[in-house]
Formats: structure tokens, C-alpha cells, sequence
């Protein structure tokens, strides 16, 4: 199966900060997906995003198919956006078809 | 449309039970499949169902089981349970697959004692 790495496990910011976050998978994908969990457990999707960039209010999210990786990014971070951020992939046939995902970005905006 | 429901949101068990969970997908969507959130492993994929037959499965003992129904309607089965199930299970549903954005349930809380 495809394998998923998310960086920096944690990370800590003031808020109106500024922010990255990285997943980096190790095959091709045909979905991408960046996920926020909320406080109740209930995964909220930010982003479907196998390739390309996508922009969405001070969220966006950019996916280099070629180069296996994806980036999150979060700008003037307030503290409502604190809470776990998930990349999970999905390929095509055998083992690569299953969502798997990362383990996650805990993120704490501090205010 | 109404979102993907999942029932129970709570439940608590003793180990040897077994214990039923029940996903309701997105009207019109008929992929359906299903996670396992703990501490220790993260969250990982179970298996996922479309229209009735179970396409792919996770490295899960067999006492892990599901089946869908012809509404796309699903349900996990974990029989003899164990300490360890002790999880929050998700289910997610698609129209076609996993190779499309994912919608997420809130999630069923199981507590196995």
C-alpha cells in the first residue's frame, strides 16, 4: 500500500501567523484529500486535491503529483483553526486501493 | 442533502459481545467504507463496499466483517470483542469510489470493557 508522512507532528503558533504543512506519499494518487478533526472526532474536508492548487479563505492547498507530496497551507492563522489536520490518498488497483492516511498535524494557535 | 449519518454515536460493550455499526451514506452515493481511529494506529482503513460487494479490505482479523444493503445503506460487524476495539469508527461515502472526495460521519464512540 501506499505509504503517508505528515510534517511537523506538532506545531505550536501565535495567532495571525502563518503556517505549512506537509504530506508526502509514496506512489501515485488518484485522490488526495486534506481533512480537519474537529474537537468530537467528525473529519471535515478541506480539500480534494490529487494535483494542482486550490484556494479556499485563508486556506490553501497545492499538490505535486510528480514529486509526491502536498502542502497545506494556513494563513493568519486564528485560534479557531487549532485542531488535527490529515492527508489521506487513495491509488488505483490491489493494495493502493484504500484511503490511508497520514498521522496527522496537531496544530495549536495560541492566542 | 443531509450528510452520512452513523448510529450508534455512543456505545459500551464487554469484551466477548459483539456489537453492530450502521452507516447512511449521502442519497445517491453508493460507495460506502469504513475506518478505525485509536490513539495507538492513527486511523485505518477497514473496507469499503459498492453497490453490495465489498471491493477491498484492511489488515483486520475476520471477527471484523460488513455488508451493504441494496439502499447503499452499511454496517460493520465486530464480533468478540476484544479491549483493544475500543476505537472511534468512521464511515465515509462516495459516489463511485475512493478515488473521489470523501464525506465523512460523525463517527460512532465504542468503549469495550
Amino acid at each position: 500500500g501506499i505509504q503517508v508522512e505528515q510534517s511537523p507532528p506538532d506545531l505550536i503558533l501565535q495567532e495571525g501567523a502563518n503556517s505549512t504543512l506537509r504530506c508526502n506519499f509514496s506512489d501515485s494518487v488518484n485522490n488526495l484529500q486534506w481533512f480537519h478533526q474537529n474537537p468530537w472526532g467528525q473529519l471535515i474536508n478541506l480539500f480534494y486535491i490529487p494535483s494542482g492548487t486550490k484556494q479556499n479563505g485563508r486556506l490553501s492547498a497545492t499538490t505535486v503529483a510528480t514529486e509526491r507530496y502536498s502542502l497545506l497551507y494556513i494563513s493568519s492563522s486564528q485560534t479557531t483553526v487549532s485542531g488535527v489536520y490529515f492527508c489521506a490518498v487513495s491509488g488505483s488497483g490491489g493494495s493502493n486501493y484504500k484511503l490511508t492516511f497520514g498521522k496527522g498535524t496537531l496544530l495549536t494557535v495560541n492566542p | 442533502k443531509a450528510g452520512v449519518t452513523q448510529t450508534p454515536r455512543y456505545l459500551i460493550k464487554t469484551r466477548g459481545q459483539q456489537v453492530t455499526l450502521s452507516c447512511s451514506p449521502i442519497s445517491g452515493h453508493r460507495s460506502v467504507s469504513w475506518y478505525q481511529q485509536t490513539p495507538g494506529q492513527g486511523l485505518q482503513f477497514l473496507f469499503e463496499y459498492f453497490s453490495e460487494t465489498q471491493r477491498n479490505k484492511g489488515n483486520f482479523p475476520g471477527r471484523f466483517s460488513g455488508r451493504q444493503f441494496s439502499n447503499s445503506r452499511s454496517e460493520m460487524n465486530v464480533s468478540t470483542l476484544e479491549l483493544g476495539d475500543s476505537a472511534l469508527y468512521l464511515c465515509a461515502s462516495s459516489l463511485l469510489g475512493l478515488g473521489e472526495t470523501q464525506y465523512f460521519g460523525p463517527g460512532t464512540r465504542l468503549l469495550v470493557l
